[in-house]
């Protein structure tokens, strides 16, 4: 398995320019999610899903679309970029636990390091 | 609401203990988890502890929950320089998975 993939690695950016970044899991896993690493301020969550077709907003969603046509794919798109969106980006996937309230363990995808400028 | 606290920084000796500490909000939280990140990289499960458990052990780690107090710790035993690292505390209620701001661990030789 390759487990959770992001693509690109490293991207620069223009204010007001908009791109995609790429997440996908080969592990079945129903839940995926995008979170912004940031200095001082820990794993905040944007956007995650519950399954395909179904999206929902995380704690930080402003400037940010994502949809989920196949368990495996989670792209997550920048409108309009702004230099407040500069970050590390991390994609997670895992899969529920029937059951219980819980949560399994969360795989994370290498990141994706995006400067705004 | 849901909230993770973390202190922000440890420093250790090689070879001593490390304790990091945690305090979460949510009570309703099944699995409690540790995990770690080293430089450049994404975060990898460490350990993790059921919500009906007080303390679990795996080799050199040992998690300690107070489900009382909300709190929960790592501790690091024979702290090695490749133990150096963010060590993230997460709780998870209602299948969402949140996370503390993150301890840095520094190990000095």
């Amino acid at each position: 398995n390759a487990g959770v993939t992001q693509t690109p690695k490293f991207q620069v950016l223009k204010t007001g320019q908009s791109m995609t970044l790429q997440c996908a899991q080969d592990m079945n896993h129903e839940y995926m999610s995008w979170y912004r690493q940031d200095p001082g301020m820990g794993l905040r969550l944007i956007h995650y899903s519950v399954g395909a077709g179904i999206t929902d907003q995380g704690e930080v969603p402003n400037g940010y679309n994502v949809s989920r046509s196949t368990t495996e794919d989670f792209p997550l798109r920048l409108l309009s970029a702004a230099p407040s969106q500069t970050s590390v980006y991390f994609c997670a996937s895992r899969r529920g636990i029937k059951g219980t309230s819980g949560a399994g363990e969360q795989f994370f995808g290498p990141g994706t390091r995006l400067t705004v400028l | 609401g849901e909230d993770v606290e973390q202190s922000l920084f440890l420093s250790v000796r090689e070879g001593d203990s490390s304790v990091i500490n945690c305090t979460y909000t949510d009570s309703s939280s099944t699995y409690l988890y540790w995990y770690k990140q080293e430089p450049g990289a994404g975060l990898q499960l460490l350990t993790y502890i059921f919500s009906n458990m007080d303390m679990k052990q795996d080799q050199r780690l040992t998690v300690l929950l107070n489900k009382k107090d909300k709190h929960l710790s790592l501790r690091i035993a024979d702290t090695q320089t490749g133990d150096s690292a963010i060590y993230f505390c997460a709780e998870t209620p209602h299948q969402k998975v949140t996370f503390g701001i993150g301890t840095k661990l520094q190990v000095i030789p």
